[in-house]
C-alpha cells in the first residue's frame, strides 16, 4: 500500500513551453501534497504545500507564477512548469501525506526529470 | 544557519564496518526526525524515524537522537555494498532536509 506515482518519468521540452507533472496517491487519499526539486548532487528543496482545494503555499524564492500547483482531487496533485528555461532542468519529487495518518507520514513519488533545452 | 546540517561527506567504509553519519538541526522545538537514503536517480526512501532522545534500532539500522545537543546520528552495522546512497536527514513534519552524505560501502 501507500504508493504515490509521478507522470512523466523523464520529460524533454523546449525552452519557453510549459510541462505538466501529475503526482496521484494510488491506493490512499491525500489531503495534502508536497513538491520538491532536486539539482544534481544537491537536497531535496521544498518547493511548495499542496493542499486539495485551496491554494498552494510556496516556499520563499519559488514563483508561484512560474510554477503552478492544482490538487483539485484527494488524489491527484499537478506541477505545471510555465514558460521553462534550461535552469529548470532538474529532478522534481512529489510526496502525499494520507488523510487522517500520522502528522509527520509522507510517501515520495519516484521522480519526474525535467530537461529544458 | 541552514535548519539542517549534515556532513556532505562522502564517506567511505570498508564492507562489514560501521557507518556513521550525522546530523544537526537548529530549531530546538523539532520533535521528529527521520532518515531517508536515496539511490542515484531515485527518490527517498524511509529508513528510520525516531522522536525520543535515546537510540532506537531496526536491524542493521540503529537512530541515535540528542534534543539537548540538537543532534540526530544513524548508524549502519555491518555496511553492504547495496548501503551506498546518498542519507537525507529530515526534521519535523514539513520534511526539511539536510544536504545529504554519499556513503560508499567498498567490497
Amino acid at each position: 500500500g501507500a504508493v504515490v506515482s509521478q507522470h512523466p518519468s523523464r520529460v524533454i521540452c523546449k525552452s519557453g513551453t510549459s510541462v505538466k507533472i501529475e503526482c496521484r496517491s494510488l491506493d490512499f487519499q491525500a489531503t495534502t501534497m508536497f513538491w520538491y526539486r532536486q539539482f544534481p548532487k544537491q537536497s531535496l528543496m521544498l518547493m511548495a504545500t499542496s493542499n486539495e482545494g485551496s491554494k498552494a503555499t510556496y516556499e520563499q524564492g519559488v514563483e508561484k507564477d512560474k510554477f503552478l500547483i492544482n490538487h483539485a482531487s484527494l488524489t491527484l496533485s499537478t506541477l505545471t512548469v510555465t514558460s521553462a528555461h534550461p535552469e529548470d532542468s532538474s529532478f522534481y519529487i512529489c510526496s502525499a501525506r494520507p488523510t487522517g495518518g500520522l502528522a509527520y507520514e509522507q510517501y515520495f513519488g519516484p521522480g519526474t526529470r525535467l530537461t529544458v533545452t | 544557519q541552514k535548519e539542517v546540517e549534515q556532513n556532505s561527506g562522502p564517506l567511505s567504509v570498508p564492507e562489514g564496518a560501521i557507518a556513521s553519519l550525522n546530523c544537526t538541526y537548529s530549531d530546538r522545538g523539532s520533535q521528529s526526525f527521520f532518515w531517508y537514503r536515496q539511490y542515484s536517480g531515485k527518490s527517498p526512501e524511509l529508513i528510520m524515524s525516531i522522536y525520543s532522545n535515546g537510540d532506537k534500532e531496526d536491524g542493521r539500522f540503529t537512530a541515535q537522537l540528542n534534543k539537548a545537543s540538537q543532534y540526530v546520528s544513524l548508524l549502519i552495522r555491518d555496511s553492504q555494498p547495496s548501503d551506498s546512497a546518498t542519507y537525507l536527514c529530515a526534521v519535523r513534519g514539513d520534511m526539511r532536509f539536510g544536504a545529504g552524505t554519499r556513503l560508499t560501502v567498498k567490497p
